[in-house]
């Protein structure tokens, strides 16, 4: 039960914005929203999390609605390599098994 | 370098041949974990360990074992490999503390004949 709905794939171009959203309509309130990325068949890259406060690092933004039912997670300038299947995961912070992928989105980024 | 390894990072073999994929972690990790990832179906954790002696089974823990007798090692066994466990298979770690992350090996990719 991956708890999150992503779209299957999307386009970005290089050099510009890529918002990738997740739908988590059913999150706890202890749930802390993740996500990872995997570049082709590599180990999954931990990107970003949080709980409800936007987050901001040297990868990415995320963004939480205040409801917190859904997500976006910003590449602010996309490169060709961004390109690569983005996970958005719910996980209660305490419950480290519970760790679920998903499908996921393959985002590709186009010259 | 912080890291997690994995070996071998390819292996094929025979049905019925028992096998040990290692990992190691060097972060000085309480938790590990192991999933593996066939097309269409993603990522599914096939055992994990909260700590030294502690293992449990994630959700398809069938045909392998796992142990933990050291922190830094956690490895994957599969005393009689079929070809249903063809698959990519990866380690992971993390602190085992509120809202780590968990960082994973390179992958190992098997092929059972």
């Amino acid at each position: 039960d991956a708890k999150t709905t992503q779209p299957p794939s999307m386009d970005c171009a290089e050099g510009r914005a890529a918002n990738l959203p997740c739908n988590h309509s059913t999150i706890s309130g202890n749930e802390y929203v993740y996500w990872y990325r995997q570049i082709h068949s590599q180990g999954p890259q931990y990107i970003i999390h949080g709980l409800k406060n936007n987050e901001t690092n040297e990868m990415a933004s995320l963004i939480i609605t205040e409801d917190r039912k859904s997500s976006t997670l910003i590449l602010p300038h996309a490169t060709l390599r961004d390109t690569a299947v983005y996970y958005c995961i719910v996980r209660v912070s305490y419950n480290f098994n519970k760790f679920y992928f998903g499908s996921g989105t393959k985002l590709n980024v186009k010259p | 370098e912080a890291q997690v390894t994995q070996n071998p990072r390819y292996l094929i073999t025979v049905t019925g041949k028992k096998l040990t994929v290692t990992c190691s972690q060097n972060m000085n990790h309480e938790y590990m974990s192991w999933y593996r990832q066939d097309p269409g179906l993603g990522l599914r954790q096939i055992y994990y360990s909260m700590n030294v002696e502690v293992t449990d089974k994630g959700d398809v823990p069938e045909g392998y074992k796992v142990s933990r007798k050291e922190k830094r090692n956690f490895p994957l066994i599969l005393e009689s490999p079929s070809p249903n466990q063809t698959s990519l298979y990866f380690c992971a770690s993390s602190f085992n503390r509120d809202r780590e992350t968990q960082y994973f090996g390179p992958g190992t990719r098997l092929l059972v004949l």
